[in-house]
């Protein structure tokens, strides 16, 4: 089956700082999609991006399909960016394969 | 505004003692699902309701049931719950299970096991 892998697994910033968020995956998608979960568990559907890039406010996503990577870039982060953000890809039953997921840690 | 609700936001069950965990939605949407979370770990599917359509994944142990009375209800019944069942439970829902149908999902209900 599809492997999802996203990196770096743990990520401290201070308030202000950018940051690139990376998931790769083992073989062609037809959905891929990033998820914020905040600290109090809820989950949050960011970008459902399959291809090419999309932007929302201060974030913004890149998946370039033929590499088999996709990237979200935070900037000038706030503390409310703090959670863990999940890459998951859709698989051949239409479930979501779900990376680890990186944990971010924004600093006042 | 809450689009898919759960209840309880927390619930606590003694070793063995049945469990219900409720979700609703306001959004119309045909497929509802199941996730558990353990901590630090991705969501896990447990199953999913597209309409009336019951579909559960292979690994989902049999002490995991679950109801959808209607379009807007899905509950969670833990029929005998073990200290390994101990997670967050996340319901979600999605128009369909097609490409670009996004999921939503709720706030989750925190299961403590005694």
């Amino acid at each position: 089956g599809i492997q999802v892998e996203q990196s770096p697994p743990d990520l401290i910033l201070q308030e202000g700082a950018n940051s690139t968020l990376r998931c790769n995956f083992s073989d062609s998608v037809n959905n891929l999609q990033w998820f914020h979960q905040n600290p109090w568990g809820q989950l949050i559907n960011l970008f459902y991006i399959p291809s090419g890039t999309k932007q929302n406010g201060r974030l913004s996503a890149t998946t370039v399909a033929t590499e088999r990577y996709s990237l979200l870039y935070i900037s000038s982060s706030q503390t409310t960016d703090s959670g863990v953000y999940f890459c998951a890809v859709e698989g051949g039953n239409y479930q979501l394969i779900w990376g680890a997921g990186t944990k971010l840690i924004i600093k006042p | 505004d809450a689009m898919v609700i759960q209840n309880p936001r927390y619930q606590v069950t003694q070793f063995g003692k049945p469990v219900t965990l409720s979700c609703s939605q306001t959004l119309n949407h045909n497929v509802m699902y199941w996730y558990q979370q353990k901590s630090s770990q991705a969501p896990k599917l447990l199953f999913h309701y597209y309409d009336k359509d019951f579909n559960n994944e292979a690994d989902t142990p049999d002490n995991f049931q679950s109801r959808r009375p209607n379009t807007s209800f899905c509950f969670l019944d833990i029929r005998s719950p073990g200290l390994g069942d101990a997670a967050m439970y996340l319901c979600a829902t999605s128009r369909g299970v097609g490409l670009g149908d996004t999921q939503y999902f709720g706030p989750g209900t925190r299961l403590t096991v005694l």
